[in-house]
């Protein structure tokens, strides 16, 4: 089955600097990679994704790249500010089949 | 257009019940799958049922089944419940009319406790 593979764990950067998280995936016929945010207390709610047959896509402060040849994508945010702090997940899947998260990374922007 | 809505929010089980979760999806949706969330484990695929049918299955015991309603409601039953089945289960839905329009939607889970 699918893998998804997110670092780091844990992140703090100063308000204002950007803020970038890497996943990696296994299964070269993942097509779908969302990517959640998740604040306390609350389900996750996506931010950004992007399909398999683009390689970039942004939008204001957040952009997500994807290397299908090497096999993983990233989350970047620019300007971060306080209300970014939360749990970041990203995820891939193919077509109707099952979403693969990653383990989470826990962003931290401290004023 | 109303979210997501799980129900309860918090559940506290002692071990060895049966407990069974409840999730409306957004009208309209058809799908609708089955998370849990640990702090040591993340989010865990359990199923995701599509028109009344079970889809996909992710790696967990019998113990763990789910069902969906004509109205595409759904229900996740535990039965026999053990200690290590403390978690957030979450439940999200998605239109999945098409490949490409299967962006999911999450509730804000049921907080399950057992003791």
């Amino acid at each position: 089955g699918e893998n998804v593979e997110q670092h780091p764990s844990t992140l703090s950067v100063q308000e204002g600097d950007s803020a970038v998280i890497k996943c990696t995936y296994s299964d070269s016929a993942s097509n779908y990679f969302p990517w959640y945010k998740q604040e306390l207390g609350k389900g996750p709610q996506l931010i950004i994704d992007i399909r398999s047959n683009v390689g970039e896509k942004k939008d204001q402060r957040i952009a997500v790249t994807l290397n299908k040849t090497a096999k993983h994508f990233s989350l970047h945010i620019t300007e971060t500010q306080p209300e970014d702090s939360a749990v970041y997940f990203c995820a891939a899947s193919r077509g109707y089949q099952k979403v693969t998260f990653g383990i989470g990374t826990k962003l931290q922007v401290i004023p | 257009k109303a979210g997501v809505t799980q129900t309860p929010r918090y559940l506290i089980k002692t071990r060895g019940q049966q407990v069974t979760l409840s999730c409306s999806p957004i009208s309209g949706h058809r799908s609708v799958s089955w998370y849990q969330q640990t702090p040591g484990q993340g989010l865990q695929f359990l199923f995701e049922y599509f028109s009344e049918t079970q889809r996909n299955k992710g790696n967990f015991p019998g113990r763990f089944s789910g069902r969906q309603f004509s109205n595409s409601r759904s229900e996740m039953n535990v039965s026999t419940l053990e200690l290590g089945d403390s978690a957030l289960y979450l439940c999200a839905s998605s239109l999945e009319d098409s490949p490409l329009n299967t962006e999911a939607f999450f509730g804000q889970g049921t907080r399950l406790t057992v003791v």
